[in-house]
C-alpha cells in the first residue's frame, strides 16, 4: 500500500521560512517523480514543484519560483519543500503527490493527508 | 497556461441519480485527470487521459471527451459519491486544476 505522510507545517510569520517533508513507503521511491500541490483554506487545487525520480530534473509554479527549493534524499524515502519568503497567500494545505513516472508526468496518482502552512503576523 | 473550467459549480442531486459534470480546457487538451476530494481528504485519483479508470473505481464512475470538453458521469448516485470534483491537465507544464465541481444532496 502506497503511503506518503507529511510533516511540518505550522504557523510563521510573513517572510519566514518552513521546510515540509514528505515520508514515502509502500513504493520504490526512487522509481517516481514526486510532486507538491497545495490547496488555500476553502478552495480549490495548486501544483507548487516537481522533481523527477532522480532529482535532476525540477519545475516549479510561477508564483512560488525563487522562493520555494524541492529536493529529495532516495536513501531516506523522503521528499522536502523548503519555503523562503513567505507570503499570507502561501496559507494552505500542502499536499505531497506520488507521479506516476520517473520524469515529471504531471499524472498524480497517489496523494498524502496533507499538512497546514499558516502564514500570519 | 492552460485554464479549466468546470460546470456547473454545484450539482444537487438524490441519491440514484445520474450526475454529469463537465471540465472545458482553453486550449485542446490531450491528458486530463479526474479527482474526487471529500471533506477533510485528499485527492484520490479516479481518471486518467481522460477515461483511464483508475484502481478501485467503481465502473459506475465513466470519464470522455477528447479536444477541449470533457465528461465525468456518475451513473447511479450512491451516498458516498457526495463530494467535490476536479478535473486536471497534465498536457503542458504548469500542470492546471480546475475549480471544481461540488456534487451535494
Amino acid at each position: 500500500e502506497v503511503q506518503l505522510f507529511e510533516s511540518g507545517g505550522g504557523l510563521v510569520q510573513p517572510g519566514g521560512s518552513l521546510r515540509l517533508s514528505c515520508a514515502a513507503s509502500g513504493i520504490t521511491f526512487s522509481d517516481y517523480a514526486m510532486t507538491w500541490v497545495r490547496q488555500a483554506p476553502g478552495k480549490g487545487l495548486e501544483w507548487v514543484s516537481s522533481i523527477s525520480a532522480g532529482g535532476d530534473s525540477t519545475s516549479y509554479a510561477g508564483s512560488v519560483k525563487g522562493r520555494f527549493t524541492i529536493s529529495r534524499d532516495n536513501s531516506k524515502n523522503m521528499m522536502y519543500l523548503q519555503m523562503n519568503s513567505l507570503r499570507a497567500g502561501d496559507t494552505a494545505v500542502y499536499y505531497c503527490v506520488k507521479d506516476w513516472a520517473r520524469y515529471i508526468s504531471g499524472l498524480f496518482d497517489y496523494w498524502g493527508q496533507g499538512t497546514l502552512v499558516t502564514v500570519s503576523s | 497556461e492552460i485554464v479549466l473550467t468546470q460546470s456547473p459549480g454545484t450539482l444537487s442531486l438524490s441519491p440514484g441519480q445520474r450526475a454529469t459534470l463537465s471540465c472545458r480546457g482553453s486550449q485542446t487538451i490531450t491528458y486530463l485527470s479526474w479527482f474526487q476530494q471529500k471533506p477533510g481528504q485528499a485527492p484520490r485519483l479516479l481518471f486518467y487521459g481522460a477515461s483511464r479508470r483508475a484502481t478501485g473505481i467503481p465502473d459506475r464512475f465513466s470519464g470522455s471527451g477528447s479536444g477541449t470538453d470533457f465528461t465525468l458521469s456518475i451513473s447511479r448516485l450512491e451516498p458516498e459519491d457526495f463530494a467535490l470534483y476536479y478535473c486536471q491537465q497534465y498536457d503542458t507544464s504548469p500542470w492546471t486544476f480546475g475549480q471544481g465541481t461540488k456534487v451535494e444532496i
